[in-house]
Order: C-alpha cells, then sequence, then structure tokens
C-alpha cells in the first residue's frame, strides 16, 4: 500500500530560522511530487513539483529535494517569515497509481516573530 | 488567468438529502480531480476525469457518490442521501499533462450534514 508520511506533525520556530519539513513514503516508484501549501480555511496552493528525474526544485526561499532510493522528500525554507506559517503537505504520484495524489496528514508550521 | 472555482463555498444539509456540488477547473486544463478532506482522515482521493476517456472512480467510497464532468469543462460531484460521515470539505483540482499533471486545487466545498 501506498502511503505518505510527514514528520513532525506541528512546528514552531521564531521568524528568521531556517527549518526543514520531511516527507517519506513508501514506495520508490514515484513519478513526481508535490509540495502544497494550506491556510486555515483555505484550498491548496501548490508550492513546488520535483520529478523523479529530479533531485531538487527551488523556488525563492523554497528548496524541495527528492531522493527515491531513501524514499523521502524535504522542503527546506530558508529565513522564515511569521507569512510562512500554515500548514504544509506533501504528496506522491505513484506509477500504479498515476491518476491521483496521494497525501501526508501535513505539518502545521507556526513562525512567532 | 483564472484558478480553479468551486461552489458553493459552504452547504449546509439535513441527513437523508441530496446536494450537488460543482467545479470550474482552470480553461485548457484537461484532467480535473475531486478529494475529499476531513478531520482525522486527511486528503483522500476520490474520481479523476481525463479528458474523454473513462473516469478513474476508485477513490469514490460508496454508490451515494458520483460526478460528472460535462463537455470536458465543469464538473458536478453528487452525493445522495446524505449521511454525517460525509461532512468535510471536498476540493477540486485540475491539471494539464503537459505540465506534469502539476494540480491546481480551488478553495473546496465546506459540506456539514447535520
Amino acid at each position: 500500500k501506498q502511503e505518505v508520511t510527514q514528520i513532525p506533525a506541528a512546528l514552531s520556530v521564531p521568524e528568521g530560522e531556517n527549518l526543514v519539513l520531511n516527507c517519506s513514503f513508501t514506495d520508490s516508484a514515484i513519478y513526481n511530487l508535490q509540495w502544497f501549501r494550506q491556510d486555515p480555511g483555505k484550498g491548496l496552493t501548490s508550492l513546488l513539483l520535483i520529478q523523479s528525474s529530479q533531485r531538487e526544485q527551488t523556488s525563492g526561499r523554497l528548496n524541495a529535494s527528492l531522493d527515491k532510493s531513501s524514499g523521502r522528500s524535504t522542503l527546506y525554507i530558508a529565513a522564515s517569515q511569521p507569512g510562512d506559517s500554515a500548514t504544509y503537505l506533501c504528496a506522491g504520484r505513484f506509477s500504479g497509481g498515476y491518476n491521483k495524489l496521494i497525501f501526508g496528514a501535513g505539518t502545521r508550521l507556526a513562525v512567532h516573530p | 488567468g483564472a484558478g480553479v472555482s468551486q461552489s458553493p463555498s459552504n452547504k449546509v444539509t439535513e441527513k437523508g438529502k441530496d446536494v450537488e456540488l460543482r467545479c470550474d477547473p482552470i480553461s485548457g486544463h484537461t484532467a480535473l480531480y475531486w478529494y475529499r478532506q476531513s478531520l482525522g482522515q486527511g486528503l483522500e482521493f476520490l474520481i479523476y476525469f481525463q479528458g474523454n476517456s473513462a473516469p478513474d472512480k476508485s477513490g469514490l467510497p460508496s454508490d451515494r457518490f458520483s460526478a460528472e464532468r460535462t463537455g470536458g469543462s465543469v464538473s458536478t460531484l453528487t452525493i445522495q442521501r446524505t449521511q454525517q460521515e460525509d461532512s468535510a470539505v471536498y476540493l477540486c483540482a485540475s491539471s494539464f499533462p503537459e505540465s506534469l499533471h502539476e494540480q491546481f486545487f480551488g478553495p473546496g466545498t465546506r459540506l456539514t450534514v447535520l
């Protein structure tokens, strides 16, 4: 069964810190992985998509990595800001279930001034 | 351009009633998805449409759930004889195959079944 796990479930950091959110998956036959942000009561905002053939993808202060062999992805947020406070979700599209994303439960991030 | 839109944003209904939820995908996106986000369950896939192909209904939880996509654009998710456990946020997403199926989500419809 394909599963996506995110650790930690919640994280609270002071403004300015660099931080890493972790995502692991059980099926190495991954096609691509997406990181999303969800603000309370809102839909999902796509942050980064990383293909299985890529190791990293960057957008502004965000950097996502993918290691298929170990079944892990990380989202690195540099110089965190209070506006980064949200729930971050990772989701994988796997070769055996190409038509859907399988989501982790998310990491709830709070960045305090 | 406009993103994915969904209506209504909130729906409160009584147990046993039918409801219809609507999704307008991003113009030009050929793939459309429905997901459900409920407390304690996370986000789960419901159904997928791609062009004129038969939809992938493998995520629908029961035969009370159905969806259609008319003209390759707007989609409607219908829940018949609603139950309290159907209460959740229903999210729609769309994608374009040439962009690696990067999915873009709408704001969701919050369904409450009393």
